[in-house]
């Protein structure tokens, strides 16, 4: 079956723009994280969501960052007037939700924002 | 909070020899910890995890991951490195609760010479 995808693989905006990345989970996990690598700081929580419930907003940066999810399933994470320390790896999780954690988070492949 | 420390950014083994990748958590509860592998422009592949079940977990790949309370720590080992598995490795933590986000440490790049 088809694993988590995102789109674009990569993409190269200039200071100032606004910028939106897009996961698409695996079928059925209800559960949708997205994840932020970058070089020295590793990788970082970002935002979780889980079903209907509202967003788990936690590791967002800053108020330029933001995400939704519709319908359950597509997730769009976007970043407003980017910044050349918004460049990064950014990654995508899905997963089956229970009642306890531990279930495995299936990644996807990432998109690369350069911002110039 | 929870946290993790990868001991070791970078280690260099030879082709068959022992791998160990060295990882210790702090946690406030019952944690579930995780190693997942990341080959050159891929995501991140679970190797292994312990939730709580037996303290010796094996994934795939011919790793495992001993959980040891009493030293917080969940070190990743093989016997025989092969060269397929120059990677980098990422140990995370996550609380024993629905939904909640994994804390990763920094990361340890395996290289394997022949």
């Amino acid at each position: 079956g088809a694993g988590v995808s995102q789109s674009p693989s990569n993409k190269v905006t200039e200071k100032g723009k606004d910028v939106e990345l897009r996961c698409d989970p695996i079928s059925g996990h209800t559960a949708l994280y997205w994840y932020r690598q970058s070089l020295g700081q590793g990788l970082e929580f970002l935002i979780y969501f889980q079903g209907n419930s509202a967003p788990d907003k936690s590791g967002l940066p800053s108020d330029r960052f933001s995400a939704e999810r519709t319908g359950g399933s597509v997730s769009t994470l976007t970043i407003q007037r980017t910044q050349q320390e918004d460049s990064a790896v950014y990654l995508c999780a899905s997963s089956r939700h229970s009642g306890r954690g531990g279930n495995e988070q299936f990644f996807g492949p990432g998109t690369r924002l350069t911002v110039l | 909070a929870q946290s993790v420390t990868q001991l070791g950014s970078h280690v260099s083994v030879s082709e068959g020899a022992l791998v160990l990748l060295r990882c210790n958590y702090s946690s406030s509860v019952p944690p579930y910890l995780f190693w997942y592998v990341q080959y050159p422009n891929q995501g991140l592949q679970l190797l292994l995890k312990y939730t709580s079940a037996a303290t010796l977990v094996k994934g795939i790949n011919g790793f495992e991951a001993e959980f040891k309370k009493s030293e917080t720590s969940f070190h990743l080992t093989k016997p025989s490195a092969h060269m397929s598995d120059a990677a980098e490795y990422f140990c995370a933590v996550s609380e024993n609760q629905a939904g909640t986000a994994l804390i990763f440490g920094k990361g340890t790049t395996l290289s394997v010479s022949s």
